[in-house]
């Protein structure tokens, strides 16, 4: 059974830097693109980024220059790390397994964490 | 970059059928993929490539796609398929995941 859990700091203040790690269990990472996605309250998902099992990434533009997404095939776990973050970061951010293509679909999600920016 | 464009809000009486579409541009020569996401949860698949249903999505809904415009359709709408619903592309000119606006779907 795959099952995707994530976990991270869940309270920052403006200018402080976001980190978030999925862990995987019941799949290896070989083989799918995993992601991180996010939602606004009230608003509707944005794809952040992903990376496959060998370490190709691709970013959304509009973010780009403040993600990493990395990943570790000794834990089976990918990692968001969202630099110098506002108050426009706050959102639910999930974590998604896309079959191994980048055209594919999200399969399985993480249960979503809640991360807030605030001083 | 590409953009999906989903109506906000869509209502159906339970029994009745539920049309819900995605708009893009020549967006019949891409995969499109639906969710359906209950507040306070995380999305599930509901639909993928177009009109492929996952294990375990009930035969009312389905998708197809064409043209200018993508339509998840659910049929004899129940209600518990009040959810918010999300279509999902792959633009490739951009190298990222595209997703629509999302339909709140209400159940009358």
């Amino acid at each position: 059974q795959v099952h995707l859990q994530l976990w991270g700091a869940g309270l920052l203040k403006p200018s402080e830097t976001l980190s978030l790690t999925c862990g995987v269990s019941g799949v290896s990472l070989r083989g799918y693109y995993w992601s991180w996605i996010r939602q606004s309250a009230g608003k509707g998902l944005e794809w952040i980024a992903e990376i496959n099992h060998s370490g190709s990434t691709n970013y959304n533009p509009s973010l780009k220059s403040r993600v990493t997404i990395s990943l570790d095939r000794s834990t089976n776990q990918f990692s968001l790390k969202l630099r110098s973050v506002t108050a426009a970061d706050t959102a639910v951010y999930y974590c998604a397994r896309k079959p191994d293509s980048s055209y594919a679909f999200f399969d399985f999600w993480g249960q979503g964490s809640l991360v807030t920016v605030s001083s | 970059s590409y953009v999906l464009t989903q109506a906000p809000s869509v209502s159906v009486a339970p029994g009745k059928t539920a049309l819900i579409t995605c708009g893009g541009n020549n967006i019949g020569s891409k995969n499109v993929h639906w969710y359906q996401q209950k507040p306070g949860q995380a999305p599930v698949l509901v639909v993928h490539d177009d009109g492929d249903r996952p294990s375990g999505i009930p035969e009312r809904f389905s998708g197809s796609n064409s043209g200018n415009t993508a339509t998840l359709t659910i049929s004899r709408v129940e209600a518990g398929d009040e959810a918010d619903f999300y279509c999902h592309v792959w633009d490739n000119s951009g190298g990222l995941v595209v997703f629509g606006g999302g339909t709140k779907l209400t159940v009358l």
